[in-house]
């Protein structure tokens, strides 16, 4: 059993619809990182979160600490949109050197016209 | 501009070969990791570098090797003794103890 998990493993929606993408991990965290992965592979960071909740653009992402758990939501969702969305952790007593990140399977978002 | 370049992007070896994989940052980072993804998984860490000259394995290092002569290189050894090469490989770098890592557009490497 993976110690991050994803959900849902896909998803395809119409443009404009609300999206909402999920991750859950097992023990305690002190980060968290949403990835988004274009089609051809590239991978670009789109929040970091230790508490609370961040917004960027049309991207909202939160974090409940005590439930162990993410959200990533997409409004008025676009085509352009369309991606695989990774959740990773830093699990609590990280050290000062290289972050050992776990990495949930992703999550293929697909947005119709 | 900034940022983190991998080649080549498709890759392409008979099996029983060894192949090298690069990646170049100039982001100034000390930390590098290699990942490798493969379809329906998440990234697993196969190596990364706090410094240079100075490399740790990560959960699935048999089967490769990497350098770490310079800041600003990385690159991965794909020896014959990885049992299952081809996969899509992902090389990222950030700054020590900041949890945000910066990634390649990676190398996908199949094995005929």
């Amino acid at each position: 059993k993976n110690e991050v998990e994803q959900s849902p493993q896909n998803l395809t929606a119409q443009e404009g619809e609300f999206i909402t993408i999920n991750c859950s991990y097992s023990v305690g965290i002190s980060a968290l990182h949403w990835l988004q992965q274009h089609p051809g592979g590239g991978i670009v960071s789109l929040f970091m979160l230790s508490s609370g909740k961040k917004k960027h653009g049309r991207l909202i992402a939160t974090i409940n600490i005590q439930e162990k758990h993410s959200s990533l939501h997409i409004t008025a969702s676009h085509p352009r949109d369309s991606a695989v969305y990774i959740c990773a952790v830093r699990w609590r007593g990280g050290n000062q050197g290289a972050q050992k990140l776990v990495f949930g399977q992703g999550t293929r978002l697909t947005i119709n016209p | 501009d900034g940022g983190i370049t991998q080649s080549p992007k498709y890759l392409f070896r008979k099996e029983g070969q060894n192949v090298t994989l690069s990646c170049e940052q100039n982001l100034n980072h000390d930390a590098m990791y290699w990942y490798r993804q493969d379809p329906g998984q998440g990234l697993r860490l196969i190596y990364y570098s706090q410094i240079v000259n100075d490399f740790q394995k990560g959960d699935i290092a048999e089967g490769y090797s990497v350098s770490r002569e310079k800041k600003e290189s990385f690159p991965l050894t794909v020896t014959s003794a990885q049992k299952n090469p081809t996969a899509f490989y992902l090389c990222a770098s950030s700054n020590l103890g900041l949890v945000e890592q910066f990634f390649g557009p990676g190398t996908r490497l199949t094995v005929l």
